[in-house]
């Protein structure tokens, strides 16, 4: 059972900007540094943002991430066909004394 | 190029265990966390536990406390996850990935073992 809410679905069109929210609480967000991945489908799950914002190498300046209280975003700019895939928000917690993920979020480019 | 590799698919039967194998190369094993993740079939990521190659320290989630057990042999640098009484719903494919950077960071992801649990 998934801690961290994400909105099941979103899309856009080619070259729209898209934002996905992830929602905690205090012991997880609100604590701890936040990541996301990208899942492409039948693929393993890829690193996309780091520590809130932070990009790995050869990850496109399009994915940018933030975060704010107990919540956090990712935005995905100039959308393109091949980020057709599900996202995912996680984050240590504390009080679980374990890492959790998001309930994902499946983009769709129209 | 810095990899971990897993063993292939499995099925087994309800009530049984599975041991899967996840070999890294390309780093130094004992430098990093290795967690372990699995995803069901049409569901989201789940976090299994984490160990840490360099003392063998191992944390799981309370959902597998008393099912999981993580070790790791660092003479070949391979980390394993044994999951006992094993479900129908274990039915899933499982990753194991290095923690990168911090705070859960996982940058690089095996390839997924499958593992079936079907009477």
């Amino acid at each position: 059972q998934s801690v961290l809410t994400q909105p099941p679905s979103t899309s856009g069109t080619p070259g729209q900007r898209v934002t996905i929210s992830c929602s905690g609480s205090s012991s997880n967000i609100g604590s701890n540094t936040v990541n996301w991945y990208q899942q492409l489908p039948g693929k393993a799950p890829k690193l996309l943002i780091h520590s809130n914002n932070q990009r790995p190498p050869g990850v496109p300046d399009r994915f940018s991430g933030s975060k704010s209280g107990t919540s956090a975003s990712l935005a995905i700019s100039g959308l393109l066909s091949e980020d057709e895939a599900d996202y995912y928000c996680a984050a240590w917690d504390d009080s679980l004394n374990g890492y959790v993920f998001g309930t994902g979020t499946k983009v769709t480019v129209l | 190029q810095v990899q971990l590799v897993q063993s292939g698919a499995e099925v087994k039967k309800p009530g049984a265990s599975v041991k899967v194998s996840c070999k890294a190369s390309g780093y130094t094993f004992t430098g990093y966390y290795i967690h372990w993740v699995r995803q069901a079939p049409g569901h989201g990521l789940e976090w299994v536990g984490w160990i840490f190659p360099n003392n063998g320290a191992t944390t799981y989630a309370q959902k597998f406390q008393g099912r999981v057990t993580m070790t790791r042999d660092t003479s070949i640098s391979t980390a394993y996850m044994d999951l006992g009484r094993l479900k129908p719903d274990d039915t899933a494919v499982y990753y194991c990935v290095r923690d990168g950077v911090s705070g859960g960071a996982f940058d690089i992801w095996g390839q997924g073992t499958m593992v079936t649990v079907s009477s």
